[in-house]
Formats: C-alpha cells, sequence, structure tokens
C-alpha cells in the first residue's frame, strides 16, 4: 500500500502566479482534506472533499480551490499567490471506522515557495 | 470548538517513559481525542486515538479522566528517533465533521542520549 502521495515535493513560484498540487488518497479511502502548514504552527485545515465535491471548508479566501475525481485523487490550486502563501501543504485521506471515527494519513506534503 | 492546550516543549532522555499531558476543557460529548506525530517536512502521523479511560496500542497509552478534559499521551521507553512534535486533537468522531478538527501548536518532544 504505497500510502497518501503528493506531488510535487517542492516548488517555488512568484507572486500572482497560479498553482496546483496533488494528491493520491490511501487505497479504499475515499475522503481527501487539505492543510496549509506555516513554519512553527500546526496544521490549519483548507477544505475536505468527498464523492468530488467540497464538503467542508476552513477560513481561507476563494483563491483556494480544489477539485476531487472519480478515482478520489484531489488537486489543491491557490490563484494569485501571495508571499504569505509560503508553506507546507499536506493532503490527508480518510475513510469511516467501524466505531464512527475516523482516522486521518496525511501525506508527505508539498512545500511551496513564494517569492 | 474544542481547544486543546500542551506544553510548548519537553526534553527527556532514551529509555525514559514520557508523558505529555493536553487540557482540552470544553471537550464536547461526540469528541474524540487523537494524537499525531510530525517530523520536519513530513505530514503528521497519527498515534492513538480514544473517547475515554485508557486506550493502548502498540507504540503508545492514552490516559482520558472521567471527566474528558484533559488527557496523557504516555510514550513507553523513549529513543532518539521519538524526537517530534506531538498534536493533541480534539474533534467530533464523526465522519462529517473533520473541519472541526483543530491542530494547535503542538509539543516539540527532544530526546537525549
Amino acid at each position: 500500500d504505497a500510502g497518501v502521495t503528493q506531488s510535487p515535493t517542492h516548488l517555488i513560484k512568484t507572486r500572482g502566479q497560479q498553482v496546483t498540487l496533488r494528491c493520491s488518497p490511501k487505497s479504499g479511502h475515499d475522503t481527501v482534506s487539505w492543510y496549509q502548514q506555516a513554519l512553527g504552527q500546526g496544521p490549519q485545515f483548507i477544505f475536505q472533499y468527498y464523492e468530488e465535491e467540497e464538503r467542508q471548508r476552513g477560513n481561507f479566501p476563494d483563491r483556494f480551490s480544489g477539485h476531487q475525481f472519480p478515482n478520489y485523487s484531489s488537486e489543491l490550486n491557490v490563484n494569485a499567490l501571495l508571499l504569505g502563501d509560503s508553506a507546507l501543504y499536506l493532503c490527508a485521506s480518510s475513510a469511516m471506522t467501524g466505531t464512527g471515527s475516523y482516522e486521518q494519513y496525511f501525506g508527505p506534503g508539498t512545500r511551496l515557495t513564494v517569492t | 470548538l474544542a481547544k486543546t492546550t500542551q506544553p510548548i516543549s519537553m526534553d527527556s532522555y532514551e529509555g525514559q517513559e514520557v508523558n505529555i499531558t493536553c487540557s482540552h476543557n470544553n471537550i464536547a460529548t461526540n469528541d474524540y481525542i487523537t494524537w499525531y506525530q510530525q517530523f520536519p517536512s513530513q505530514g503528521p502521523r497519527f498515534i492513538i486515538q480514544g473517547y475515554k479511560t485508557k486506550v493502548t496500542n502498540e507504540v503508545a497509552s492514552l490516559f482520558i479522566p472521567a471527566d474528558r478534559k484533559s488527557s496523557t499521551l504516555s510514550l513507553p521507553r523513549v529513543s532518539l528517533s521519538d524526537t517530534a512534535v506531538y498534536y493533541c486533537l480534539v474533534g467530533d468522531g464523526r465522519y462529517s465533521s473533520a473541519s472541526k478538527i483543530i491542530f494547535g501548536s503542538g509539543t516539540r518532544l527532544s530526546i537525549r542520549p
């Protein structure tokens, strides 16, 4: 089992540009969540996708958008990049357990640097 | 939203037992308590999850008192490779409530030889 995979590993962009990050969930997982983690901080929830629709959203502007494909993989798009968007972007996949709780499995992340 | 409070940092030595306590005074009835471990430039790794009393797996134990307003992650016989940031999360265990899962700043654990 490959676990959660993300691409690319690192990315450097210029202010104002657009970026697309990709995520493949763990086998058997149908839900993908995206997080932004600034240096020295805990991950901040961006949004979650299930059945190809955005189901929940954190406190992030509309510049952040996403998509989920029929194979459950997902993309995170960020438009009009700002210097403050520099961070580690984490993808997590999950599936409900038999007890009704769920465990999230995180990918290695994509390090985005905006100059 | 249930907020958690953890020590910013802790130090210990190889072979010792380490206990990290997390406060979550306004935990809700449906909330589960989950701990993650994170190494630099890597995604968080699930360690353990519980609702009440004690939960044990192959890497850690989680102790939750009856009032559930705090929890303690116990790492037995730590090694240098346990040096990492540990996050305590409290959130609705129902599948549909991921947006209510909030990561705090975590506890930076440093293990010395």
